[in-house]
């Protein structure tokens, strides 16, 4: 299974671009990158994922290098609400579908 | 609106004592899971369900049992065998017929041991 690694904690200014960074350098061809948040008491709230080119929703973008082996999640306008602990996940290649969180990184957005 | 809901959002259990947590969704989605998390620790897998009436065993389902009789319901019972109940439950749902579609969770259920 593709490992991924955080850095545990990033600051960021209310009303700047907040990018976390993931690596999973031992990734597979086939794998998809996922990315959620959690915010304290409640579930997983999913952003994103990709597989290989850049992806752009609502909440986020998705920046996946050329080889795959780490990729950015950027938050264009973060606000005080987007605090929370983002995991970066790889999925597992097995029949279950399960998701393996890691131990995230905690975003802390400052006014 | 489409979702998944879990309730009670928060339960105790006595000693001895089963008790089962409730998730629903209008997702229309094959596949539902049933994770826990501990204070600090990442999601561990119990059961997970691909299609009505069909469940498997995940990493940690001692203690567990589940139901899945219709698509929208995908039930967990913590039984007395339970003997750490304590945890934070998530229930989540996916397409399922895509490997790659994203799973999205409910807001989970507290349980406590009285």
């Amino acid at each position: 299974d593709a490992k991924t690694t955080q850095p545990p904690s990033m600051d960021c200014a209310e009303g700047r671009a907040a990018n976390l960074p993931c690596n999973h350098s031992t990734i597979s061809g086939n794998e998809y990158v996922y990315w959620y948040r959690q915010i304290h008491s409640q579930g997983p709230q999913y952003i994103i994922h990709g597989l290989k080119n850049n992806e752009t929703n609502e909440m986020a973008s998705l920046i996946i290098t050329e080889d795959r082996k780490s990729s950015t999640l950027i938050l264009p306008h973060a606000t005080l609400r987007d605090t929370a602990v983002y995991y970066c996940i790889v999925r597992v290649r097995d029949n279950t579908g399960k998701l393996i969180f890691g131990q995230g990184t905690t975003l802390q957005v400052k006014p | 609106d489409g979702g998944i809901t879990q309730s009670p959002k928060y339960l105790f259990r006595k000693e001895g004592q089963n008790v089962t947590l409730s998730c629903e969704q209008n997702l229309n989605h094959d596949a539902m899971y049933w994770y826990r998390q501990d204070p600090g620790q990442g999601l561990r897998l119990i059961y997970y369900s691909q299609i009505v009436n069909d469940f498997q065993k995940g990493d940690i389902a001692e203690g567990y049992s589940v139901s899945r009789e219709k698509k929208e319901s995908f039930p967990l019972t913590v039984t007395s065998a339970q003997k750490n109940p304590t945890a934070f439950y998530l229930c989540a749902s996916s397409i399922g017929d895509r490997e790659h579609q994203p799973q999205h969770f409910g807001d989970g259920t507290r349980l406590s041991i009285l």
